[in-house]
């Protein structure tokens, strides 16, 4: 069936790197993605990565992808304070016109 | 451009009552999708439409909601009666599908309360 998988909490101290991660289920997924959700607001595209792809690196994000283990991280470099939020995986399981969430993991940034 | 666009952004009102929750996608989107979110449940899919048609609405709670979209430009959720285990964060979110890329972009949402 159709799942996608976060832990619930990371906490970082600021200036580390945080790293999110996220396993899938349906390994015909075209893309994967990375939704940000700050408090009070919606959810917030990040960034995604084809699924023929390894790694995307978009200034201090980096998403790496393990198709074998169906496995999606998301590398925050530098943390800062406005980086606290949740971060939601989701897959695009194919020939389906919708995506599946993970249940997000809230990132704590303490100084 | 201007986005999803809710309204209201926030509703209190008493067991029992009618509320509709309206929504407007990005111009040019096909789906329309509407959530739920709860700290208990996490975000749920409620219902989502494909050119103004309900494709699937497996995650609506029950025959106390329903939904329309009668033009591409307009979509509501209503609950009708409601009840305090409906409050929640609702969201709306447009999308259009291209080339296998399902991009989805969220509104801001409509914290309801129902006393």
């Amino acid at each position: 069936g159709e799942d996608v998988e976060q832990s619930l909490f990371l906490s970082v101290r600021e200036g580390d790197s945080s790293v999110i991660n996220c396993t899938y289920t349906d390994s015909s997924s075209t893309y994967l993605y990375w939704y940000k959700q700050e408090p009070g607001a919606g959810l917030q595209l990040l960034t995604y990565i084809f699924s023929n792809m390894d790694m995307k690196q978009d200034q201090r994000l980096t998403v790496l992808l393990n198709k074998k283990d169906k496995h999606l991280s998301l590398r925050i470099a530098d943390t800062q304070t406005g980086d606290s939020a949740i971060y939601f995986c989701a897959e695009n399981p194919g020939g389906y016109n919708k995506l599946i969430f993970g249940a997000g993991t809230r990132l704590a940034v303490h100084p | 451009d201007a986005g999803v666009i809710q309204s209201p952004r926030h509703e209190v009102t008493e067991m029992g009552q009618e509320v509709t929750l309206r929504c407007k996608p990005i111009s040019g989107h096909n789906s329309l999708f509407w959530y739920r979110q709860t700290m208990m449940r996490g975000l749920e899919l409620l219902i989502y439409f494909n050119n103004n048609v309900p494709i699937d609405d497996s995650g609506m709670p029950e025959d106390r909601f329903s939904a329309k979209m009668p033009n591409a430009s307009f979509s509501t959720l209503k609950i009708q009666p409601s009840e305090p285990r409906d409050s929640a964060v609702y969201f709306c979110a447009s999308s259009l599908m291209a080339g296998g890329k399902e991009t989805q972009y969220f509104g801001p949402g409509t914290r309801l309360l129902v006393l």
